[in-house]
């Protein structure tokens, strides 16, 4: 089945500075990659998502790429605040089916 | 439009009771996953019902089930409970594959 490793674990940034977090699949079938936060006691909230005829994708400050060939995909956040602080998880699924989770990556922004 | 909403949020159950945990989805969403999230394996996918009908099953033993009304509510169901059961129980929506999550159900088995 599919695989999905995410990198870091925990990352800590001074606010105002931006935060990368990757994430790497197995199966060349998947092609939605979705990403998540998730805030203490609350369900995980997409924050943006990409398909895979598409190599990058922004929305404001969060902005997400995608290299198919080496099976990778990364979130990017810039001039990082606060209220970013949280637990972010990366997805992925061929076609529309069931996402397979990364293990999840906490960031800490610190004023 | 309203989310998906969970009910109930928390529950405190005892080992080899059974449980019953309750999804709606947002409005005009026909499909329901459920996940289980734990501190250790992370979030890890259930099963999925579309139209009333079990679409994708996740690997799970055969005491967590599930099932779909034609409301597009839906119920899981976890049997003979162990202590390992104890996680945080999603459930969410989609409607043309993005999928939205409730706040989730808190279960406790002591």
């Amino acid at each position: 089945g599919e695989n999905v490793e995410q990198h870091p674990s925990t990352l800590s940034v001074q606010e105002g500075d931006s935060a990368v977090i990757k994430c790497t699949y197995s199966d060349s079938a998947s092609n939605y990659f979705p990403w998540y936060k998730q805030e203490l006691g609350k369900g995980p909230q997409l924050i943006i998502d990409i398909r895979s005829n598409v190599g990058e994708k922004k929305d404001q400050r969060i902005a997400v790429t995608l290299n198919k060939t080496a099976k990778h995909f990364s979130l990017h956040i810039t001039e990082t605040q606060p209220e970013d602080s949280a637990v972010y998880f990366c997805a992925v699924a061929p076609g529309y089916s069931t996402l397979t989770f990364g293990k999840g990556t906490m960031l800490l922004v610190s004023p | 439009k309203a989310g998906v909403t969970q009910t109930p949020r928390y529950l405190i159950k005892t080992r080899g009771q059974q449980v019953t945990l309750s999804c709606s989805p947002i409005s005009g969403h026909r499909s329901v996953s459920w996940y289980q999230q734990t501190p250790g394996q992370g979030l890890q996918f259930l099963f999925e019902y579309f139209s009333e009908t079990q679409r994708n099953k996740g690997n799970f033993p055969g005491r967590f089930s599930g099932r779909q009304f034609s409301n597009s509510r839906s119920e899981m169901n976890v049997s003979t409970l162990e202590l390992g059961d104890s996680a945080l129980y999603l459930c969410a929506s989609s409607l043309i594959g993005t999928q939205y999550f409730g706040p989730g159900t808190r279960l406790l088995v002591l």
